[in-house]
């Protein structure tokens, strides 16, 4: 089975432009994360849905970020305008349910610079 | 709130031998449950292993097992027979059942494994 999908890979961009990172979660799960890491702040929870939808986003740094999840295999970040702050890491991950185990699975990450 | 710690910034192992990764953590909640994830320097982050508050028995998975010590409030991980594989960087973390999708990480220990 395909893991959690996550695009771009990379993205350089230029400080002020918008940027949409995008994520396919694995199948069946009801549950999607996005992540950011940094060396300076490690990993940091930004937002998560259930079924669809948005449940917690006490970790969305400003209004500048937005999560969307307009279906059970589909959820964009979109940051609008960019800065050079945001340059890091960004996971997003599924589970199914959260009792017990319910492990994340993540994706590969996409890395953002913004110059 | 929820604490995680993980004190260790760095180690290096010989391979063939037995490491102790340290982890503790500070919580109210009665329930909880703690992971720990590796990252490669690929970047994808791979889940090991998973320990309820409630649980008995010490987690284990293959040459991974969780050192849990509830009145201790420490989840340290040992890696046995180690592989130059392993090296990587290992995080720690937890959930709350006062906000049970949260999953919150520590800082990470880099372990680099020696022949």
């Amino acid at each position: 089975d395909a893991g959690v999908i996550q695009s771009p890979r990379h993205e350089v961009t230029e400080m002020g432009q918008e940027v949409t990172l995008r994520c396919k979660p694995i199948s069946g799960h009801d549950y999607l994360f996005w992540y950011r890491q940094t060396m300076m702040r490690g990993l940091e929870l930004l937002i998560y849905f259930n079924n669809n939808v948005p449940i917690d986003d006490s970790g969305m740094p400003e209004d500048r970020f937005s999560a969307k999840m307009p279906n059970a295999s589909f959820s964009t970040l979109k940051i609008q305008p960019s800065e050079p702050r945001d340059s890091a890491v960004y996971f997003c991950a599924s589970s199914f349910g959260l009792m017990g185990t319910g492990e994340l699975f993540f994706g590969e990450g996409s890395r953002l610079t913004v110059l | 709130a929820q604490k995680i710690t993980q004190t260790q910034p760095g180690m290096f192992v010989q391979e063939k031998e037995a490491v102790t990764l340290d982890c503790t953590y500070d919580t109210s909640d009665p329930s909880y449950g703690l992971f720990w994830y590796k990252q490669p320097s690929s970047g994808e982050m791979i889940f090991l292993i998973y320990q309820g508050s409630y649980d008995q028995q010490n987690a284990t998975e293959g040459r991974y097992s969780l050192n849990f010590q509830k009145a201790r409030k420490s989840a340290n991980l040992v890696i046995s027979a180690s592989q130059l594989g392993d090296s990587a960087m290992y995080f720690c973390a937890m959930r709350g059942t006062d906000s049970w999708g949260k999953l919150q990480f520590g800082a990470g220990t880099q372990v680099v494994v020696t022949p």
